[in-house]
């Protein structure tokens, strides 16, 4: 299957500095990507779609401006979780979809934020 | 949106049993995954199924899609099959996935 790489794997950060969260499609070109979250013993929320070149699209209540997302290349699209506070501790995996519209999705490791 | 609901919840098997997931989903999808995810978070993909049967090894599944619903079958479990299994379906409006809200599964040596 493809492979999709996310880094880093683990970070603790301070409240109120900025984490970067990167996702690469190693092998394919993905114009679509998706960021989910997974909190302990729960399913994965869907937080944004990502389209290569494009604006974001997110999911209700979750916040444009805490949570940037770019997708400046096919094989790259970042998180970054600005101001981190505690409560955004979490599990974050990135997805990047093999076909143009619809296809089968791929997941990176996840990323483990804690924010003290 | 389009709901997605998983049974059991929690299982519990001894080394060898066979089991069955169960993925029943609200409304059409365009696509059905299954995936297991590993003790240390990743998911990894079991089957990429919007309808039929298929199989890889000790593990199958079948999806009807027009009875909306999806049965993944591990047979001879094994201890490294434990983890949570989540399906996930594509809504026809569009590419995202929706998850269930999985089933864990604990194998018993």
């Amino acid at each position: 299957g493809a492979v999709v790489s996310q880094h880093p794997s683990r970070v603790i950060c301070k409240s109120g500095t900025s984490v970067k969260i990167e996702c690469r499609s190693l092998d394919f070109q993905a114009t679509t990507m998706f960021w989910y979250r997974q909190f302990p013993k729960q399913s994965l929320m869907l937080m944004a779609t990502s389209n290569e070149g494009s604006k974001a699209t997110y999911e209700q209540g979750v916040e444009k401006d805490k949570f940037l997302i770019n997708h400046a290349s096919l094989t790259l699209s970042t998180l970054t979780v600005t101001s981190a506070h505690p409560e955004d501790s979490s599990f974050y995996i990135c997805s990047a979809l093999q076909g143009v519209g619809t296809g089968e999705l791929f997941f990176g490791e996840g990323s483990r934020l804690t924010v003290l | 949106g389009i709901q997605v609901e998983q049974s059991p919840p929690d299982l519990i098997l001894q080394e060898g049993a066979n089991s069955t997931l169960r993925c029943n989903f609200s409304d059409s999808v365009n696509n059905l995954q299954w995936f297991h995810q590993n003790p240390w978070g990743q998911l990894i993909n079991l089957f990429y199924i919007p309808s039929g049967t298929k199989q890889n090894g000790r593990l199958s599944a079948t999806t009807v899609a027009t009875e909306r619903y999806s049965l993944l079958y591990i047979s001879s479990s094994q201890t490294t099959d434990s983890g949570v299994y989540f399906c996930a379906v594509e809504e026809t409006s569009g590419s995202r996935l929706t998850f269930g809200e999985g089933t864990q599964l604990t194998v018993n040596p």
